[in-house]
């Protein structure tokens, strides 16, 4: 299976900052998802990275606050824009793989 | 948009005894069925799948029913151990959402 290479693995930062998480695969792969992860809940989709294209966002998600990169069928880049304490948060990167999801290890952003 | 509900959100079971956990979609098409295990402080990982044309998937001590005339399908977890203990979710099939997590302990 792809193997994902996510950072940083965590990161305190000021609340009006952004930070950028970058996820490097392996392989090359058609698609890659961005997820959110809030303190004891479930993954939330934030966007699906295609490479030559605008990401595609899903709702309560835009592009101006969790801006995409996708230069390659390699690599993406998430950035959290203008954080704030509620973007505090397990940011992972996955890819699908025969149906099923490899996630990165994730990032633990906290905003203070 | 895929509706999925995943029951019970926690479950507690004495080592040795089974856990079962169940998830309900709604999407009439779909065709995959998985299982992600997310122990704490960790990324989620897929243990195990089913695809429509089987009714059940055994993996050693795991393993995934599906009823399609219902629209579920559940994860079983037999001789359970502590190392089981973690948070659970089943991925609507064809959706790139999650449900909402089972968090199973497992008492020694």
């Amino acid at each position: 299976s792809a193997v994902i290479s996510q950072k940083p693995s965590r990161d305190i930062c000021q609340r009006g900052t952004s930070l950028t998480i970058q996820c490097q695969v392996d392989s090359q792969v058609t698609m890659m998802f961005w997820y959110r992860q809030q303190p004891g809940q479930s993954l939330t989709l934030i966007a699906t990275a295609n490479q030559g294209s605008e990401a595609t966002y899903e709702s309560g998600f835009v592009i101006d606050k969790f801006p995409i990169s996708r230069p390659n069928l390699t690599f993406s880049t998430l950035t959290v824009s203008n954080m704030s304490p509620e973007d505090s948060s397990i940011y992972l990167c996955s890819v699908l793989e025969g149906g099923g999801y490899t996630f990165g290890s994730g990032t633990r952003l906290t905003v203070v | 948009g895929e509706n999925v509900e995943q029951h019970p959100s926690t479950l507690s079971v004495q080592e040795g005894d089974s856990a079962v956990i169940k998830c309900t979609y709604s999407d009439s098409a779909s065709n995959y069925f998985p299982w992600y295990k997310q122990e704490l402080g960790k990324r989620p990982q897929l243990i195990i799948d089913i695809r429509s044309n089987v009714g059940e998937k055994k993996d050693q001590r795991i393993a995934v029913t599906l009823n399609k005339t219902a629209k579920h399908f559940s994860l079983h977890i037999t001789e359970t151990q502590p190392e089981d203990s973690a948070v659970y979710f089943c991925a609507p099939p064809n959706k790139l959402v999650f449900g909402a997590g089972t968090i199973l302990r497992v008492k020694s």
